[in-house]
């Protein structure tokens, strides 16, 4: 079966840093590539930043380009996001999503993992 | 940046009754259209898949259709289990990137 677990959130001052993580089991985790998408307390869905399965390809909302930085280690297989000079509109809770294709990216998810929250206030 | 819209924000039926729920693109997606049911406190789960194509577990009273615009998710018998939001999202343009629609709730009446 596969699993999602992230972890790594928690309140933050504006301008701060955070680093979340993903721990994936269940599936061969260097084959497929994997999204960050946030949810607004409240609100609908963005996709935030997605990488390839070699982690040689990186890609990012023009909402978050420049402060947030994906990466991940397919010998631990575990996806990060780096977050830096967090703004409170970066509030939300953070799921990380597999692609469903294996060597491929066709941009939709499944699954998601139950997610992680990330609040950016003083 | 493409833009989905869906409709109705609110969709107020009962158990047994058929669900439609409508997605508009901004511009073309084909048919890289995906749907998702959300239900509260947990994470979003994928239904349908290009437009038509079901997900694994997910079953035959969901169904989807359309190209090009206009889209639909259909659910042709309410079940309890199916209140919840449901949201439409384009990879058209993946890489790099992927939007959602704003969703739409299916409340009980």
């Amino acid at each position: 079966e596969v699993q999602l677990l992230e972890s790594g959130g928690g309140l933050e001052q504006p301008g701060g840093s955070l680093r979340l993580s993903c721990a994936a089991s269940g599936f061969t985790f260097s084959h497929y590539a994997m999204s960050w998408v946030r949810q607004a307390p409240g609100k609908g869905l963005e996709w935030v930043s997605g990488i390839s399965g070699s982690g040689g390809t990186t890609y990012y909302a023009d909402s978050v380009k420049g402060r947030f930085t994906i990466s991940r280690d397919n010998s631990k297989n575990t996806l990060y996001l780096q977050m830096i000079s967090l703004r409170a509109e970066d509030s939300a809770l953070y799921y990380c999503a597999k692609d469903p294709i294996a060597e491929g990216a066709v941009g939709y998810f499944d699954p998601w993992g139950q997610g992680t929250l990330v609040t950016v206030s003083s | 940046e493409i833009v989905l819209t869906q409709s109705p924000a609110t969709l107020s039926l009962s158990p047994g009754e058929r669900a439609t729920l409508s997605c508009r693109a901004s511009q073309s997606v084909s048919t890289y259209l995906a749907w998702y049911q959300q239900k509260p406190g947990q994470a979003p789960r994928l239904l349908i898949y290009d437009a038509s194509n079901r997900a694994t577990g997910i079953p035959a009273r969901f169904s989807g259709s359309g190209s090009g615009t206009d889209f639909t998710l259909t659910i042709s018998s309410l079940e309890p289990g199916d209140f919840a939001i449901y949201y439409c999202q384009q990879h058209t343009t993946w890489p790099p990137g992927a939007t959602f629609g704003q969703g739409t709730k299916v409340e009980i009446k």
